[in-house]
């Protein structure tokens, strides 16, 4: 079977750091995307991890470790925009494979 | 660059009853996807074209849902009839073409209630 883990809640404070877990159980494995979804929202593009080590983009970074089937999403100095539903996906060259979702509450 | 258009944005419709819903991808974009994501949880692939083939529809619960991709642009799913258990947001992306390194662009969604 195919299966993603991620905590399902986050909160943290404004201009603090948060990281967001993603681990996998899948087969035909190509990388590790990240999606944000604001409520109401399309999801967006955020990430993507095909190989080992740390992808950073401006205030986002990912990382993956195929080896432990594991990744995270760090979200640095947050803002109240960051808000928003988190979701790690496993590409399958193309395919996508969603997990369930980390909400992210960020408070003044 | 205009992105992933979809229509209608909501829809309330009756069990057993049928519903069609329609995308206009990225222009130019090769690949298109719909997914089903239901309320707190992640989107799940129903169907990828790749221009009007299809290339996974293992997810499409074929006795009731249906999706055509006429001249490898616009498309439209169908839902005939439907459920309670369909409630949930229908998600059209579209990625310039298949493989990992694409990321893929999402248009607005449809909402869906089942009533």
């Amino acid at each position: 079977g195919q299966s993603l883990e991620q905590p399902s809640e986050v909160t943290a404070v404004e201009g603090a750091i948060v990281q967001i877990n993603c681990t996998y159980q899948t087969s035909g494995f190509y990388g590790l995307s990240w999606y944000q979804q604001h409520d109401g929202g399309a999801p967006t593009f955020l990430s993507y991890n095909a190989l080992d080590g740390l992808e950073e983009t401006g205030r986002f970074s990912s990382f993956l470790s195929r080896s432990d089937s594991y990744g995270y999403l760090l979200l640095q100095e947050l803002q109240m925009k960051d808000s928003a539903s988190y979701f790690c996906a496993v590409n399958q060259g193309g395919k996508l494979i969603f997990g369930q979702g980390t909400e992210l509450s960020v408070k003044p | 660059e205009a992105g992933v258009a979809q229509s209608p944005r909501y829809k309330i419709i009756e069990k057993r009853q049928s519903v069609a819903f329609w995308c206009n991808p990225i222009s130019g974009h090769a690949t298109l996807y719909w997914y089903q994501q239901i309320l707190g949880q992640g989107p799940k692939l129903l169907i990828q074209f790749q221009n009007n083939g299809v290339v996974d529809d293992s997810q499409l619960p074929k006795d009731r849902f249906s999706a055509e991709r006429l001249k490898g642009v616009d498309s439209t799913l169908k839902i005939q009839p439907a459920k309670l258990e369909d409630s949930a947001v229908y998600l059209c992306a579209s990625s310039p073409r298949t493989g990992s390194r694409y990321e893929q662009y999402f248009g607005p969604g449809t909402r869906l209630t089942v009533t």
